[in-house]
Formats: C-alpha cells, structure tokens, sequence
C-alpha cells in the first residue's frame, strides 16, 4: 500500500529559527514528491517539485532535500516568519498510476 | 493565486440532505481532482475528471458523484449527507504533461449538522 509518512506531527519553533520537516514514503512506482504549504482553511500551495535525479531544490527560505534510495525527503526552512506558520504537507506522485499520495502534514507553529 | 477558484466558501447543512459544490479550474487544463481534507489530515483523493470522463476514484461511496463540463469547470455532488462528510472540499485542476503538477482551489468548508 503507498504511504507518505511525515514526522513531526506539529512543531513550535522561535520567530528566526531554522526547522527540518521529514517525509518518508513506500510509493512505487515513483514519479516525484512535492511539498505543500496549507494555510489554515485554505488550499495548499506547492513550494517545490523534485524528481528522481534531484537530490536539492530550493524557494528562497524554502529547501527541499530527496534521497530517492531510502525514500525520504526533508524540508528545511531557514529564518523562520511569522508567515511560515502552516501546514506542510509532503506528496508523492505515482506517475504512471496518475495517483498522488498525501502525508497528513505537519503543523507549524513560528511563535514571536 | 492558483487561479482555481470554488464555490461556495462556507456551507452548513443537515444530516440527509443534498450538496453541489463547484469548482473553475486554471485556464488550459483539462483535468480536475477532488478532495475531501478532514481536520488535522491530509487530502483525501475522492475522484478525478477528464475531458468530461471520471478518470479515476478514491475509496468513496457512490452518492459522492461528479460532472465536468465542456470549460472544464466541475462539481462535486453529495447525496444523503452524514456528520462524517463535515470537511474542507478541495479541488485541484492539473497541467497538461508528465510533471502533473496540481493547483489548489481554496477549498469549500462544508459542516453537516
């Protein structure tokens, strides 16, 4: 069964810190994995796409690491806003299968 | 902005009765998907439209119906309402190629009292 795993569940971090969001998955066949950012009660808005050759992407404050041979990515954001309080969602793409596979977030919160 | 737009924002109804929510996907792309978001998870895949053929479904009953039109707009249909289908509705309208990339519309909060 395709899974996406995401730790932690919720995080509460300082206002200019830096933060590491985790993503493992078992979904095959694997396409590419993106990262969501959900503000509360609205859609989600992709930060970054990666394929399997791509090992970094970045979006300003926003890095996305892939490590396609244990199945896992992280997102690290640096000097951490206000505005980044949100749920990040991690998702890989079954490509073939046209399916996508959702983690159940993680919340943050930046505090001041 | 997305430029997937859907409607209505918010919406209260009771357990038993009917619901249409719609969606107007991004200009150019002809596939759309919907999702069901209950607090604290992640999207849920309910089905998806192509070119006016569903084109796919997620692990939802049959009064979970849908249509899309010849612009590409869609709607999500929900018959016999129960407290459990209280959620955010999301659709998402997809780029034509191999990235599949989504765009999100805000969603619709629907609560079924």
């Amino acid at each position: 069964k395709n899974q996406v795993e995401q730790s932690p569940q919720s995080l509460i971090i300082l206002e200019g810190k830096n933060c590491t969001l985790q993503c493992n998955y078992t979904v095959s066949p694997f396409s590419n994995l993106r990262w969501y950012k959900q503000d509360t009660g609205r859609g989600p808005v992709s930060l970054t796409i990666m394929t399997f050759s791509e090992n970094t992407k970045s979006n300003g404050r926003y890095t996305a690491t892939l490590d396609a041979d244990t199945k896992q990515s992280s997102l690290h954001i640096t000097a951490s806003q206000l505005s980044d309080s949100a749920s990040y969602i991690c998702v890989v793409f079954a490509g073939s299968a046209r399916q996508l596979t959702f983690g159940s977030g993680t919340q943050l919160t930046v505090l001041p | 902005e997305t430029g997937v737009t859907q409607s209505p924002t918010h919406l209260i109804k009771t357990r038993g009765q009917q619901v249409t929510l719609r969606c107007s996907s991004q200009s150019g792309h002809n596939t759309v998907s919907w999702y069901q978001q209950a607090l604290g998870q992640g999207p849920q895949f309910i089905f998806q439209y192509y070119r006016e053929e569903e084109n796919g479904r997620g692990n939802f009953p049959p009064r979970f119906s849908g249509l899309q039109f010849p612009n590409y707009s869609s709607e999500l249909n929900v018959n016999a309402l129960e407290l459990d289908d209280s959620a955010l509705y999301l659709c998402a309208s997809t780029t034509p190629g191999e990235s599949y990339e989504q765009y999100f519309g805000p969603g619709t909060r629907l609560t079924v009292t």
